[in-house]
This record gives C-alpha cells, sequence and structure tokens, in this order.
C-alpha cells in the first residue's frame, strides 16, 4: 500500500522566482490537501483539492496555486517567492467518498523550500 | 474559527515512565474529529491516534490513549511506558467532517516538543 509521496525533498531558489511541488496520494485517496509548516511552527493550511477543482483554500495570496489531475495527484505552485515562503510544504491525502466513516489525512514527508 | 492550543511547548519525561500532554480546543461544532500527530527531526507527520466527537469512549492505540472531555473541550495523550523514540514534537489537530462546510482541514496546535530520556 503506497504512502503520500512528495517531490522533491528539498529546493534552494531565489526571491521572485517560481517553484513547483508535487504531490501523489496514498493509494485510494482522492482528495489532496496541503499545507505549509514554519520551523516550530504548526502546519498552516493552504488549500485543498478534490474532483480537479479546489474546494477550499486557507490565508495564502494568489501566488499560491494548485492542480489536481485526473489520476488524484496534485501540484503547488508559488509564484514571485519571498523570504517567508521559506518551509516545509507537506501534503495530505484522504478518501472523500468515505466521508463520514474513516476521516483520516495521511502526510507524506514533505518539501522542504529555502529561498535565498 | 476553531483555534486549538496547546500550552506546553516543551515537556521531558524518563524512558518507561508516563506522560501527559495537553490540548484545549474551541469550536461551536458538535460533530467532528480530533488528531494526535507525531513530528519526529525528519519531520515526517506521522498519525498517532484519533477520536470521533460522537464516541464518548476514549481512543487508545497501544501505548498510546486519549482522554477526551468534550464538554470541557480538552484532549489530553497518555503515553505510556515511554520510550526514546517516543522523543518527537507533538501536534494536537482539529477536523470537521468532511462534507461540511470547510470541513477535511486540519487545524494544528502549535506543538509540544517531547524528550525522552534515557
Amino acid at each position: 500500500d503506497a504512502g503520500v509521496t512528495q517531490s522533491p525533498t528539498h529546493l534552494i531558489k531565489t526571491r521572485g522566482q517560481q517553484v513547483t511541488l508535487r504531490c501523489s496520494p496514498k493509494s485510494g485517496h482522492d482528495t489532496v490537501s496541503w499545507y505549509q509548516q514554519a520551523l516550530g511552527q504548526g502546519p498552516q493550511f493552504i488549500f485543498q483539492y478534490y474532483e480537479e477543482e479546489e474546494r477550499q483554500r486557507g490565508n495564502f495570496p494568489d501566488r499560491f496555486s494548485g492542480h489536481q489531475f485526473p489520476n488524484y495527484s496534485s501540484e503547488l505552485n508559488v509564484n514571485a517567492l519571498l523570504l517567508g515562503d521559506s518551509a516545509l510544504y507537506l501534503c495530505a491525502s484522504i478518501i472523500w467518498r468515505l466521508a463520514g466513516t474513516s476521516e483520516t489525512q495521511y502526510f507524506g514527508p514533505g518539501t522542504r523550500l529555502l529561498v535565498l | 474559527a476553531q483555534t486549538v492550543t496547546q500550552s506546553q511547548p516543551e515537556m521531558s519525561v524518563q524512558e518507561a515512565e508516563t506522560v501527559t500532554l495537553s490540548c484545549t480546543y474551541d469550536t461551536s461544532e458538535n460533530n467532528y474529529y480530533l488528531f494526535w500527530y507525531k513530528q519526529p527531526p525528519s519531520r515526517q507527520m506521522i498519525l498517532v491516534i484519533r477520536q470521533e466527537a460522537y464516541k464518548q469512549q476514549n481512543a487508545t492505540e497501544n501505548r498510546f490513549s486519549v482522554n477526551f472531555q468534550k464538554a470541557a473541550k480538552s484532549f489530553s495523550l497518555k503515553i505510556s511506558d515511554s520510550q526514546l523514540g517516543d522523543t518527537a514534537m507533538y501536534f494536537c489537530a482539529f477536523m470537521k467532517p468532511l462534507y461540511y462546510n470547510q470541513g477535511g482541514k486540519l487545524i494544528f496546535g502549535q506543538g509540544t516538543e517531547l524528550s525522552v530520556k534515557p
């Protein structure tokens, strides 16, 4: 049973650049959420994708955008990178069709982004 | 809006002893989920235990158990027979059910860093 995978594991960018992070959900999962975790803090919700659409969004600027593909994998794009975007980006997946039963999100290993 | 508070930034415990981590939350919902996640130095977020708010029975998973007090909005984690591998950051998290407005979004506390000493 494949778990949640993310790529790349580490990334170094400079201010103003653009970055794309990738996530493959756990086998059988159809809903993907993205979280940003700054050092020493709890993760903050960025957005969630289901059926290839953004279902809900946290308090993040439009520089953060995403996409979900028909195979349920997802991308997180960040434009015009700022120093403050340096963080661990976590992807989590869940099964929407099991709503009301086994609602547990499982996380990938994360992508560490450093903006210089 | 829901909030989650962990008032203990750091805790330590001797190997084989028992430790309790505290968490309180605020919500007006009646149905929801509560979780404890563990994040070791590798920063992989690992599920420890889950509690459904509609269940009165406290969840247990081997050495890990919770004390869920719905009226008090309290959700503490007890780790028995602590092991060196339990050393990690522990996060308490709240989530509304998927079919709710803003459901499926985890709201995390600030975390408690637990050190298990030999």
